[in-house]
């Protein structure tokens, strides 16, 4: 199975921070990356798909970047809803998710 | 637009089975897979297969081939995940999420199942 790492595991920022959270891939899978954020108690949510492309519904502040092997997730401004986990996932073979990554409050 | 309903949360013994159900609201059985995943306490995700709800056939993820089984009833577009011989590691919170035939994302997802195996 293809392994997907993430870092860091965990980060403290403030509201109105620029964040950024990597995803690497142990091989190739092209564009095939989802990004999800998970608050506790609840189900993931879906943030970006397909490296790149913003969820319906999803505010702009979030966006991904990323090809190959190598992905990443950008939140431009922080804000206080964006305190959580994030999952990143690949679709390229069987399903595997990234480690998660949790934000919380400087 | 569908919404993902999820049965309650179960207590069994170890050795046991469960059956958890996911029912569609807001759409039919068509253009889309199911796909089941679990959650175990503070822990990250795992995928453990995918149903195809309009014509029944599934796959599993190989370390739960022995003991999974995917079905559906169309009649009340609910499918189930049953998994069996259950242990206290298989304790988690199960999700049932949608893939759209041709997509590669899960949305949207149940909203969870917790499963509690103890004796």
């Amino acid at each position: 199975d293809i392994q997907m790492t993430q870092s860091p595991s965990s980060l403290s920022a403030s509201v109105g921070d620029r964040v950024t959270i990597t995803c690497r891939a142990s091989q190739i899978i092209s564009s095939y990356l989802n990004w999800y954020q998970q608050k506790p108690g609840k189900a993931p949510k879906l943030l970006i798909y397909g490296a790149s492309s913003l969820q319906s519904g999803v505010p702009s502040r979030f966006s991904g970047s990323g090809s190959g092997t190598d992905f990443t997730l950008t939140i431009s401004s922080l804000q206080p809803e964006d305190f959580a986990t994030y999952y990143c996932q690949q679709s390229y073979s069987t399903i595997t998710f990234g480690q998660g990554t949790r934000l919380d409050i400087k | 637009q569908v919404q993902l309903v999820q049965s309650g949360a179960e207590v069994k013994m170890p050795g046991a089975s469960v059956k958890v159900s996911c029912k569609a609201s807001g759409s039919t059985f068509d253009n889309y897979y199911i796909h089941w995943l679990r959650q175990a306490p503070a822990q990250g995700l795992e995928w453990m297969g995918i149903i195809n709800p309009s014509g029944g056939d599934s796959s599993y993820a190989q370390k739960f081939q022995d003991r999974v089984t995917m079905t559906r009833d169309t009649s009340t577009s609910t499918v189930y995940m049953e998994l069996s011989s259950l242990t206290s590691d298989d304790t988690a919170v199960y999700y049932c999420a949608r893939v759209m035939f041709r997509d590669h994302w899960f949305d949207p997802w149940g909203q969870g199942t917790l499963v509690t195996v103890s004796s």
